[in-house]
């Protein structure tokens, strides 16, 4: 069985900090997806980030930054220099190899404040 | 322009109404998906059409019942509806199974049972 474990509820942070949104997995899968999507307000799904089981290099796209340790079975994300438009609620998902059911996390609500 | 697209956006309905939520993609893609958002935020996948063939039901009541007329297609019909029924209803598609890319999403409908 697949698990994704998003152990924070809720984050605040003012403008401007950087924020780190932990993900942990369970999965027996030995090839297996990760993911994140972003939920703002408006209450659309938007796809940020795939990474595969076997590509533990780390990514970077603008103030986004992905960690995958496949030793510690985490996917975190980080946020550099936060701004108001990133307030939303963050899903991390698992997919297995054959499977390929997506099981997502319980999802951390990010607060930016001015 | 719209790549997954779910009608209504909103559903408010009495206890023991049947109503329908249709889905329709535009990517040509042959896999779709209806996931169940909850009061806490909680994703969990309900169906899973591939070329209109079901592959995943996982335990949903026999009140929801999926119909796909086509692959573009994917609806999603629920009878006798309960207030546990209440909930933001996500259609989603992906080019084919098992290859793992990204879910598209549609909008989301909020289905409220009153």
């Amino acid at each position: 069985a697949q698990k994704v474990t998003q152990a924070q509820t809720e984050i605040s942070v003012v403008e401007k900090e950087d924020v780190t949104l932990d993900c942990v997995y369970e999965t027996r899968d030995t090839t297996y997806y990760l993911f994140w999507y972003k939920q703002p307000p408006s209450g659309e799904l938007v796809f940020l980030i795939r990474r595969n089981s076997f590509d533990e290099q780390n990514e970077i796209s603008g103030r986004y930054s992905w960690n995958f340790q496949k030793s510690t079975s985490s996917f975190n994300f980080t946020i550099t220099a936060s701004q108001v438009v990133d307030s939303a609620v963050y899903f991390c998902a698992l997919s297995g190899v054959p499977t390929r059911q997506l099981t997502f996390g319980s999802g951390t609500q990010l607060t930016v404040l001015p | 322009d719209t790549a997954v697209s779910q009608t209504p956006k909103y559903l408010v309905t009495q206890m023991g109404n049947d109503k329908s939520i249709k889905c329709e993609q535009n990517l040509g893609h042959d896999t779709m998906y209806w996931y169940k958002q909850d009061s806490k935020k909680f994703l969990k996948i309900m169906f899973s059409y591939n070329n209109k063939e079901l592959i995943i039901n996982e335990t949903v009541p026999n009140r929801f019942s999926p119909k796909s007329p086509d692959k573009a297609h994917l609806n999603l019909h629920i009878n006798s509806l309960e207030l546990g029924d209440s909930a933001v209803y996500f259609c989603a598609s992906t080019p084919r199974q098992g290859n793992n890319s990204p879910l598209h999403f549609g909008n989301g409908t909020r289905l409220t049972v009153t």
